[in-house]
């Protein structure tokens, strides 16, 4: 089974910073994806990036990029000029056919962002 | 147009009770989930469905009970509720050839056992 590790329960960045969400996770597969969403306070769960375990460039979605490293089963999301609607739960997800086409979540970044 | 709907957005009711939470896709999609998120925000995957087929069932006790009447549609009904069950509950749909595309998530129910 897959294994998707978060382990900074909570992180705190001043607004205009740039902030790093580390995670790591477990597996035997070669092809899979891996995906940051975001849960703001409204709880709606909203997709922030992704990346195929095959593409070596790391994916970039405006202020938001990764560092994929798949040697070491890494995927850290960075944050930059971070923003005061960024505040929210972020979870860092992985997906194969071996997970049945489901989303195995982490357990979650809480993010704060103060001015 | 909401893309994943479910309902209700929150639920309370008394332990022992029968309850079911339904959800429908305008999406297309070819597979629907359940996840449950328990109070520490954990989101854990329950049930997965492709073309109405079951394909995840994890460690679920059989009072939940998932119900695809069409590829559209995943209900979630739940026997004798008891105050464990309190969290809040996702649908969710996508594509499952193309795992590089997004899913999307309903906007959650809040289930409240008392």
């Amino acid at each position: 089974a897959q294994t998707v590790t978060q382990s900074q329960p909570e992180m705190s960045v001043q607004e205009a910073e740039t902030v790093t969400l580390s995670c790591t996770y477990d597996t035997s597969e070669s092809d899979y994806y891996l995906f940051w969403y975001k849960q703001p306070p409204s709880r709606q769960m909203i997709l922030v990036i992704r990346q195929e375990a095959y593409k070596q460039q790391n994916a970039t979605e405006n202020r938001f990029s990764v560092n994929f490293q798949k040697a070491a089963k890494s995927f850290s999301l960075k944050i930059s000029d971070s923003q005061l609607g960024d505040a929210a739960m972020y979870f860092c997800a992985y997906r194969s056919v071996d997970s049945g086409y489901a989303l195995n979540f982490g357990k979650g970044t809480s993010l704060l962002v103060t001015p | 147009d909401t893309a994943v709907s479910q309902t209700p957005k929150y639920l309370v009711t008394q332990m022992g009770n029968d309850k079911s939470i339904k959800c429908e896709q305008n999406l297309g999609h070819d597979t629907m989930y359940w996840y449950k998120q328990d109070s520490k925000k954990f989101l854990k995957i329950m049930f997965s469905y492709n073309n109405k087929e079951l394909i995840i069932n994890e460690t679920v006790p059989n009072r939940f009970s998932p119900k695809s009447p069409d590829k559209a549609h995943l209900n979630l009904h739940i026997n004798s509720l008891e105050l464990g069950d309190s969290a809040v509950y996702f649908c969710a749909s996508s594509r499952a050839e193309a795992m590089n595309t997004e899913a999307f998530f309903g906007q959650g129910t809040r289930l409240t056992v008392v």
